[in-house]
C-alpha cells in the first residue's frame, strides 16, 4: 500500500445521499483506476485516468463519476448511493501502459443502508 | 463476453508441500497474464506477470506457466508455508478496451 492512501477507510451512509472517496498517490504514476470487490467477482472496474483531466468509463460505471484535476488525486463520487453500491472500493496506480502491473491501496469499505 | 475462472472453493495444502492454482480464460487471447496476492481487508499486491510468447516464470518459491493452447495459468507455490494463506488473484489485459479483467480468486490455506 505504500505511496498509495485512500480515505475514508470505512464510511456508511444513507440511500439518496452523495458519497466522495478520495485516491491519494505520492509515487507520480500516470494511471490510476477505481475497482469495486464484491464476493464471488472479480474485481471490477469503474472508471479509470489517464492523465490529469483525463478519464474514461470502466466495466460498471453506471451511477459513479470521477475527476482527476492533479496527478497525485483521484475521486470517485456516487452520485446518490444505492444499497446495491454497497462494496468495498480499490484505488489502483500504474506507471507505464494501462494494462502494466497495478498497485492498490488499502481500500475503502462502503455500506449503503 | 471474456470470461476468468478460478477454483471458487478454498484449497488447503500441507506445509511445505506445492500448491497449484489455476486460471482458465475464455473467448481471450490475452497478450499477457499477471497473478495478484490479496490478504484480508487489504489491496491486492502483485506477484507475477508472464507474457504471452512466455512458457513460464519464477520467482524465489512462485513459478507461473501460461498455455495459451489450453487458455490456462498455473500458479505454483513450492515448500509452502503458513504464511502463504491468502487469497490469489489473476487477471489478464483487455488490449482492445486497455483493461484488466479480473478473476474472483482462490482462498488458499497452508496447514502446518
Amino acid at each position: 500500500d505504500a505511496g498509495i492512501t485512500q480515505s475514508p477507510r470505512h464510511k456508511v451512509t444513507e440511500t439518496g445521499t452523495p458519497v466522495t472517496l478520495r485516491c491519494h498517490q505520492t509515487e507520480n504514476h500516470r494511471y490510476m483506476y477505481w475497482y469495486r470487490q464484491d464476493p464471488g467477482h472479480g474485481l471490477r472496474l469503474i472508471h479509470y485516468s489517464y492523465g490529469v483531466k483525463d478519464t474514461d468509463k470502466g466495466e460498471v460505471s453506471d451511477g459513479y463519476s470521477v475527476s482527476r484535476s492533479k496527478t497525485e488525486d483521484f475521486l470517485l463520487t456516487l452520485e446518490s448511493a444505492t444499497s446495491s453500491q454497497t462494496s468495498v472500493y480499490f484505488c489502483a496506480i500504474s506507471d507505464r501502459a494501462i494494462q502494466e502491473t497495478q498497485y492498490f491501496g488499502p481500500g475503502t469499505r462502503l455500506l449503503v443502508l | 463476453s471474456q470470461k476468468i475462472e478460478q477454483n471458487s472453493e478454498a484449497l488447503n495444502i500441507q506445509e511445505g508441500k506445492t500448491a497449484t492454482l489455476t486460471c482458465n480464460y475464455t473467448n481471450y487471447s490475452p497478450a499477457y497474464l499477471q497473478w495478484y496476492r490479496q490478504d484480508p481487508g487489504r489491496g491486492p499486491v502483485f506477484l507475477l506477470l508472464i507474457r504471452e510468447n512466455e512458457k513460464e516464470k519464477r520467482k524465489e518459491r512462485l513459478k507461473v506457466t501460461f498455455d495459451t493452447t489450453l487458455k490456462q495459468s498455473l500458479f505454483h507455490i513450492t515448500a509452502s508455508q503458513p504464511a502463504d494463506s491468502a487469497t490469489y488473484l489473476c487477471a489478464l489485459d483487455m488490449d482492445s478496451n486497455y483493461q484488466l479483467i479480473w478473476g474472483a480468486g482462490t482462498k488458499l490455506i497452508i496447514k502446518p
